[in-house]
């Protein structure tokens, strides 16, 4: 079980298109989703924490207008790319957390990740 | 800030024994997980202290003292497909948010 799926799993896009990826919890429910970045040798930088039904927490220096994050259901959370543009290229990642009570861990299970390249 | 700090490279022999150390210095502890990442994928969970000791799981085990800032990772009869990234992380505030250190590099050889 704790199954998290992305998409997509990478995507090209051009510089100053919007990109949209979605995370979902395939056999749980998840009040609260997060997003996290890794470029290339670095490790992960957490973005943002997304609640269901309530506006997304960004972390201090991401921008939430360029970030745009919905977290309609709770098995599923979107992440939109703004205007990208090539220093926005990253693994994004996300991961969501499995409620109290199902399990003894608070354990956060995190998605396949979805590869930007941004030209 | 927070500081979460890890030897960069490690490597080892198949067959052998590695610890991989952590030290941590945040602002709130939940409590200490410890990730495995290959390259170009996401993390996979390993381990999780929330009280001081050594939680045993197979061929891993995962340290905790609380009071020293202090963690390890042990893994026992190394394979080559244990070479990966560990990554540490802490738990944080209500949400308990993680703060990843930058990641071991572990390499398995023959």
């Amino acid at each position: 079980g704790a199954v998290v799926s992305q998409h997509p799993s990478r995507v090209i896009c051009k510089s100053g298109t919007s990109v949209k990826i979605e995370c979902r919890s395939l056999d749980f429910q998840a009040t609260t989703m997060f997003w996290y970045r890794q470029f290339p040798k670095q490790s992960l930088m957490l973005m943002a924490t997304s609640n269901e039904g309530s506006k997304a927490t960004y972390e201090q220096g991401v921008e939430k207008d360029k970030f745009l994050i919905n977290h309609a259901s709770l098995t599923l959370s979107t992440l939109t790319v703004t205007s990208a543009h090539p220093e926005d290229s990253s693994f994004y990642i996300c991961s969501a957390r499995r409620e109290p009570g199902l399990a003894l861990e608070e354990t956060q299970y995190f998605g396949p990740g979805t590869r930007l390249l941004v030209l | 800030g927070q500081n979460i700090d890890q030897p960069t490279e490690m490597t080892a022999t198949e067959g052998a024994i590695v610890q991989i150390n952590c030290t941590y210095q945040t602002s709130g502890f939940n409590g200490l997980f410890w990730y495995q990442q290959h390259a170009g994928e996401a993390p996979t969970f390993l381990s999780y202290n929330v009280l001081d000791g050594l939680e045993e799981k197979g061929r891993f085990s995962s340290f905790l003292s609380r009071s020293k800032g202090y963690s390890y990772l042990l893994l026992k009869e190394l394979q080559m497909k244990d070479s990966a990234s560990y990554l540490c992380a802490v738990g944080r505030g209500g949400g308990n948010k993680l703060t990843f250190g930058t990641g071991t590099q572990l390499k398995v050889e023959l």
